[in-house]
């Protein structure tokens, strides 16, 4: 089993949708979570960090649920722009530095 | 303020050739990170440095492939007599020290593309 299974999509959604995606990890030690953004052959870039309380970035809601092992991501009222690769991410412990687990990825297409 | 600066952003190298690929963290950063993305597929992990030390080289194939931070300079990933699968975009993160207990998200450079003919 995968350390982090996300759907790779792609997810095509007319511009102005919500469009959500799911993450799952397999280790119960994971301590920290992230949401990066990837565009078509460029670095990851940190989108938002996840909280067991949930947090929201404008049109961007995180979501965590540690009983599940699952994490969330929603984007509101689409845009051309959002277009790219979602890339689902967890530290395990504290005691390793800050290794990142990437998920493979979620590809989004907003369209006209 | 710069960022994570890698270099050169493309490279082809032959088989059998040497790829040398170099992260300049960001000024006052002390940790090195370098993952790889091979086409279609996610990013890996593969060595964790300090300056002067490696602290975790897990994802590392264990030939072929070395890294190291040195005191002064960037930190180098070498990869030694190249084959087609070593064929990727290698990417390098940077952090300041560790506050224990704490885990922050990493930046990223933008990457050295290597391709190998």
């Amino acid at each position: 089993r995968k350390e982090v299974e996300q759907d790779p999509g792609p997810f095509n959604v007319p511009e102005g949708a919500t469009v959500a995606f799911n993450c799952t990890y397999s280790n119960s030690a994971s301590q920290s979570f992230f949401w990066y953004r990837q565009d078509c052959r460029k670095e990851p870039k940190l989108l938002m960090s996840v909280y067991s309380s949930g947090n929201e970035d404008g049109r961007f809601t995180a979501q965590l649920n540690r009983a599940s092992q699952y994490i969330s991501l929603l984007i509101r009222d689409s845009k051309l722009s959002d277009s790219a690769t979602y890339l689902c991410v967890v530290i395990v412990g504290t005691g390793g530095g800050n290794k990142l687990t990437f998920g493979t990825g979620t590809q989004l297409k907003v369209e006209l | 303020n710069a960022g994570v600066m890698q270099n050169p952003r493309h490279l082809v190298r032959r088989r059998g050739q040497e790829a040398r690929l170099r992260c300049s963290p960001v000024k006052g950063h002390s940790h090195v990170y370098w993952y790889r993305q091979l086409p279609e597929e996610g990013l890996k992990f593969m060595v964790y440095l300090q300056k002067e030390n490696i602290i975790d080289e897990s994802g590392m194939p264990k030939e072929r492939f070395s890294a190291e931070f040195p005191k002064e300079g960037p930190s180098i990933l070498r990869i030694q007599q190249v084959v087609r699968g070593d064929s990727a975009a290698y990417f390098c993160a940077s952090s300041p020290p560790r506050r224990q207990g704490y885990n922050s998200p990493l930046h990223f450079g933008n990457g050295t593309r290597l391709t190998v003919t």
